[in-house]
């Protein structure tokens, strides 16, 4: 099946630094991205939505200028956690699609622990 | 909007006995309903998905659900547990039309004890 990578697996950072997510498709053109969040115990929660070539769409509470998302290509889109505080310590997970209807494919999530 | 909560957050079986995660949605739209696993270390893998037709769904590893819609639920279950289905289960739901984003609920954790 579709592989989709994502990359840190884990990261710890400085509070007030800035950190850098990448989801990849390997093996077919991502037309559409999702960027989840999950903290303990509870749901995945969407933060945005990505299409290649334009701009994300992003959900309610969710702050654009805090959390870049940059899908410049079928196959990259990339989530950057700017100024990272301890409360933004999560688990990030994106998932790709490449057509409408198509299967949803899932990155292995990113562990970001902000001291 | 929709709605997914996943009752218990972890479950222990035997191995051999009968698995059931349950998972009850809400929403005001035909739902798509999925159930997703996720492995250490891995990405979440499609276990099994209703859209139409058929209420009961085979999916992958001996799983299967049904959607009642009359219980707004969408359980999974699977016979006989083995060692390998130790993960977290994710159940999941989106509209029939228009947004792709899934709605998630908060995951179960399957153990599964020799």
């Amino acid at each position: 099946g579709a592989v989709v990578s994502q990359h840190p697996s884990w990261v710890i950072c400085k509070s007030g630094t800035s950190v850098k997510i990448e989801c990849r498709s390997l093996d077919f053109q991502a037309t559409t991205m999702f960027w989840y969040r999950q903290f303990p115990k509870q749901s995945l929660m969407l933060m945005a939505t990505s299409n290649e070539g334009s701009k994300a769409t992003y959900e309610q509470g969710v702050e654009k200028d805090k959390f870049l998302i940059n899908h410049a290509s079928l196959t990259l889109s990339t989530l950057t956690v700017t100024s990272a505080h301890p409360e933004d310590s999560s688990f990030y997970i994106c998932s790709a699609s490449g057509q409408i209807n198509e299967k949803l494919f899932f990155g292995s999530g990113t562990q970001l622990s902000v001291l | 909007a929709q709605s997914v909560t996943q009752l218990g957050s972890h479950v222990s079986v035997s191995e051999g006995a009968l698995v059931l995660l349950r998972c009850n949605y809400s929403s005001s739209v035909p739902p798509y309903l999925f159930w997703y696993v996720q492995y250490p270390n891995q990405g979440l893998q499609l276990l099994l998905k209703y859209t139409t037709g058929a209420t009961l769904v085979k999916g992958i590893n001996g799983f299967e659900a049904e959607f009642k819609k009359s219980e707004t639920s969408f359980h999974l279950t699977k016979p006989s547990a083995h060692m390998s289905d130790a993960a977290e289960y994710f159940c999941a739901v989106r509209p029939d039309t228009g947004r792709r984003a899934l709605t998630f609920g908060s995951g179960t954790r399957l153990q599964v004890q020799p």
